[in-house]
């Protein structure tokens, strides 16, 4: 089945403790994609990736990391979370930039 | 920088009843337009999609939107709600850029 997978679905940390959410896609997809929910804020982009090797930045993100070694997986990295992270995160993939986007599941985490 | 506003936020409807919700989006240059839709605990999936051709695109579950391109809209309708479609929908537009943004959402609640 073609999906998109992310782990933890639900974590709660305190401030200052690394953390890592983890995004696999199956599809053979290129464009791979962080997004935050915020409740009025709608979807915003933190790090977005055409390809293994090449990572961007989107609109939010300060506080956050990401690598793309392979092209399944696309790990997003909160080094020192802070309560501000608190929110809902999705990953997304798709073929190519543009196209249809692919979702997982989303990991709801509290920074307390 | 492309943007995207959807000016309602929170619907409310009575079964059968028509619905329309509004995008507008500001980029000079050709784009490719999205509805995504968000069910109560699920992530999103697209509803439907424009990127060149017929202006006016049909989706799953009835739903269409027509692309107006000298009002920078995309505008998402539906003849005839159902008390499933209760959900949370977003506009995205991705533009020239490798990102896509997207709107705040309208969260629509369908009364039976």
């Amino acid at each position: 089945e073609a999906q998109v997978t992310q782990n933890p679905r639900y974590l709660i940390t305190v401030t200052g403790k690394k953390l890592t959410v983890t995004c696999s896609q199956n599809m053979n997809h290129e464009y791979m994609s962080w997004y935050r929910q915020d409740p009025g804020l709608g979807l915003r982009q933190i790090y977005y990736s055409m390809n293994v090797e090449v990572t961007d930045k989107g609109d939010v993100p300060e506080g956050y990391k990401v690598s793309r070694k392979e092209k399944r997986n696309f790990p997003l990295i909160l080094e020192s979370p802070s309560p501000n992270q608190t929110s809902l995160y999705f990953c997304a993939s798709s073929f190519e930039r543009g196209d249809t986007q692919y979702f997982g599941p989303g990991t709801r985490l509290t920074v307390l | 920088a492309q943007s995207v506003s959807q000016h309602n936020h929170h619907v409310i409807l009575s079964e059968a009843a028509s619905l329309e919700l509004g995008c507008n989006y500001s980029y000079g240059g050709t784009v490719n337009l999205f509805w995504y839709v968000q069910y109560p605990g699920q992530h999103l999936q697209l509803l439907l999609k424009y990127f060149s051709g017929d202006p006016l695109v049909k989706g799953i579950k009835g739903f269409e939107a027509e692309f107006i391109k000298s009002k920078f809209s995309f505008n998402l309708r539906k003849p005839s709600v159902q008390w499933s479609d209760t959900a949370e929908y977003f506009c995205a537009v991705n533009g020239g850029y490798q990102k896509v943004t997207f709107g705040t959402g309208t969260k629509l609640q369908v009364i039976p």
